[in-house]
């Protein structure tokens, strides 16, 4: 079957950075997706990785291993806004998106 | 209005009514989905309306049923539910061309089956 990986949850505190793992077995990749969800509010899109190596964009970046079947999101300078749930997925050979279940990431002053 | 956009935000009903759920998309986007998505449980994809043809996840039940009437507009028919159907109920609209595609989520009908 397909799987993905990640905590359930994670504290960190403002000001420092977090580092949120994603591990999957998947049939075929198409890309891997990063994505934040603040309570009641829509998943909105942060990343998309699909070659080796890390993409960064301001305070988020993020990387993947293909062949680790690896991914994480690095937050930079925390701030209380990024208390929120980040969900990793994977498009697989069919191109479809396969989720992990997300980790919940509380930020402490 | 721009981005996707469900209604209702919060949606009460007992385990004999019929409801809907709506979805619009003004993104022109060639694709719309319907997720599931229940506390600290992997988004369950429900349906896929892509190219106007549709996609079904052959383990949702018959109770749910799923309507597109153009690309911009989706609708999800409830009827007869149970309290497990109690969750968080996402639209999503993608551009289905070239190699990468996101998805653009709206922010969710909470749906409670009394």
């Amino acid at each position: 079957g397909q799987n993905i990986d990640q905590p359930t949850e994670m504290t960190a505190t403002e000001g420092a950075i977090v580092q949120i793992n994603c591990t999957y077995q998947t049939s075929g990749f198409n890309g891997l997706f990063w994505y934040q969800q603040h309570a009641g509010e829509a998943p909105t899109f942060l990343s998309y990785n699909v070659l080796d190596g890390l993409e960064e964009k301001g305070r988020f970046s993020s990387f993947l291993s293909r062949s680790k079947g690896y991914s994480y999101l690095l937050l930079k300078e925390l701030q209380m806004k990024d208390s929120a749930s980040y969900l990793c997925a994977v498009r697989d050979s069919n191109y479809q998106l396969i989720w992990g279940a997300g980790t919940k990431l509380i930020i402490k002053p | 209005e721009t981005g996707v956009t469900q209604t209702p935000r919060h949606l009460v009903m007992g385990m004999t009514n019929k409801k809907s759920l709506k979805c619009e998309q003004h993104l022109g986007h060639n694709a719309m989905y319907w997720y599931k998505q229940s506390a600290k449980k992997p988004l369950e994809l429900m349906f896929v309306y892509s190219l106007e043809e549709r996609v079904e996840n052959n383990s949702v039940p018959s109770r749910f049923s799923p309507e597109c009437p153009n690309s911009s507009h989706l609708f999800l028919h409830l009827h007869t539910l149970q309290p497990e159907d109690s969750a968080l109920y996402l639209c999503a609209s993608s551009q289905e061309t070239g190699e990468y595609y996101g998805y653009t989520f709206g922010s969710g009908t909470r749906l409670t089956v009394v």
